[in-house]
């Protein structure tokens, strides 16, 4: 099956500072999506980013389906920020959503 | 809109005891799936619907769990009997059709003792 490799796998920032999260997936897909999952264990939807480009406020993404990975931008982070950011695809063929290990993100203050 | 409803929230039960779970999809999303979560790791898939029919359990211990979809809207996970390896985070989905990404709800948080 399809791989999906996230990093990095941990990462601290200070309130206010730019990160850029990774996904890497072995396949073609016809549905990548970013989730945040928060400290109550819900899973939000980012952004639903098969190819291209979206921004939402602090948050963008960006997938080059052609080479296989996506990228999440987080810019002048907020403690809110904090949690697990999981990347997941859909494989051509209808297979459901596969996830990566994610990325814990610890904004401080 | 109401988002993807999932009761009870938490769960606490002792091993060999049964437990289910429910969920209420979006309305109008005619695929429903159901996850694991264990801790640390990223959500696996257990079962997928499309409406009412199960077009994918390949990852569902179906020696304990089972699940149904009626008249293609609710669902309900059973578990019977549960074991402590069973403590996760159960988590249901729905899509309509995929073509709009995946919608989660809250989880169920299962300890088993």
């Amino acid at each position: 099956g399809i791989q999906v490799e996230q990093s990095p796998p941990d990462l601290i920032l200070q309130e206010g500072a730019n990160s850029t999260l990774r996904c890497n997936f072995s396949d073609s897909v016809n549905n990548l999506q970013w989730f945040h999952q928060n400290p109550w264990g819900q899973l939000i939807n980012l952004f639903y980013i098969p190819s291209g480009t979206k921004q939402n406020g602090r948050l963008s993404a960006t997938t080059v389906a052609t080479e296989r990975y996506s990228l999440l931008y987080i810019s002048s982070s907020q403690t809110t920020d904090s949690g697990v950011y999981f990347c997941a695809v859909e494989t051509i063929g209808n297979t459901p959503l596969v996830f990566g290990k994610g990325t814990r993100l610890s904004v401080i203050a | 809109e109401a988002g993807v409803v999932q009761s009870p929230r938490y769960k606490i039960i002792e091993k060999k005891q049964p437990v289910a779970f429910w969920c209420n999809p979006i309305s109008g999303h005619n695929t429903l799936y159901w996850y694991r979560q264990n801790l640390g790791q990223g959500p696996e898939l257990l079962i997928r619907y499309e409406n009412e029919e199960a077009v994918d359990d390949s990852q569902l211990p179906k020696d304990r769990f089972s699940a149904e979809r009626l008249k293609g809207v609710d669902s309900t996970l059973k578990i019977q009997p549960a074991e402590l390896g069973d403590s996760a985070v159960y988590l249901c989905a729905s899509s309509f059709g995929g073509q709009t990404g995946y919608t989660f709800g809250s989880g169920t948080r299962l300890t088993v003792v």
